[in-house]
């Protein structure tokens, strides 16, 4: 099966900008997650969707950090405005549903705040 | 607050030899536990799993160990290859009904050859 697609793998922008990845999770996967890791660091979980609901966003800076997944499929994370401390890998994995409680990562996409 | 820790942060080991990656958690309600193997340039990738209801569970050339009594979880390799050199995370979900992965920060495992 094909896995979990994210866009772009590198970006690099200057603070105050905006940015927003894309994940298309395997196909039939009703949970999404988003993940921000740091360099040195282990990912930690931003947001997770079932379906088109959100159900953690608990840790999701939201006063520049959103996301959404509006036919729950896939799923758009936006950074506005980007600061030098959101420079890290942002990982989206999906699962079967909430209870499966293994991921599936994709490669995630790296952002350079400069 | 929950959070889940490694005791070495790097870890060397020759080729052939086993090695063991050791996790200490916190959260006593955590029912279940998964090492991911992270490569260079890659998401995380499962490697096995373990329910608190169990003590030990094994894989191919991977055995994972859990002591709920002192909260810590290791993840043996057996022949460790070049092929494992990697970063390896544990991660606990804390139960409760949220099914959230908590990650710990990761070791990084080099194979000498």
């Amino acid at each position: 099966e094909a896995g979990v697609a994210q866009s772009p793998r590198y970006k690099i922008i200057e603070k105050r900008q905006s940015v927003a990845f894309w994940c298309n999770p395997i196909s039939g996967h009703a949970t999404l997650y988003w993940y921000q890791q740091i360099l040195g660091q282990g990912p930690k979980l931003l947001i997770q969707f079932q379906n088109n609901g959100v159900v953690d966003d608990s840790q999701l800076p939201k006063d520049r950090f959103s996301a959404e997944r509006l036919k729950g499929v896939d799923s758009t994370l936006k950074i506005q405005p980007a600061k030098l401390e959101d420079s890290a890998v942002y990982l989206c994995a999906s699962s079967l549903n909430p209870g499966a409680n293994v991921l599936t990562f994709g490669a995630g996409s790296r952002l350079t705040v400069l | 607050g929950e959070s889940v820790g490694l005791h070495l942060p790097t870890l060397s080991v020759q080729e052939g030899d086993n090695s063991i990656i050791n996790c200490a958690y916190s959260n006593s309600a955590s029912d279940y536990f998964i090492w991911y193997k992270q490569e260079s340039g890659k998401g995380p990738q499962f490697i096995i799993d373990i329910r608190s209801n169990m003590d030990k569970r094994q894989g191919q050339r991977v055995t994972v160990l859990l002591n709920k009594t002192v909260k810590h979880l290791s993840l043996q390799i057996a022949a460790t290859q070049p092929g494992d050199s990697a970063v390896y995370f544990c991660a606990e979900n804390p139960g409760g009904g949220g099914f959230k992965t908590i990650f710990g920060a990761g070791t990084r495992l080099f194979v000498k050859a």
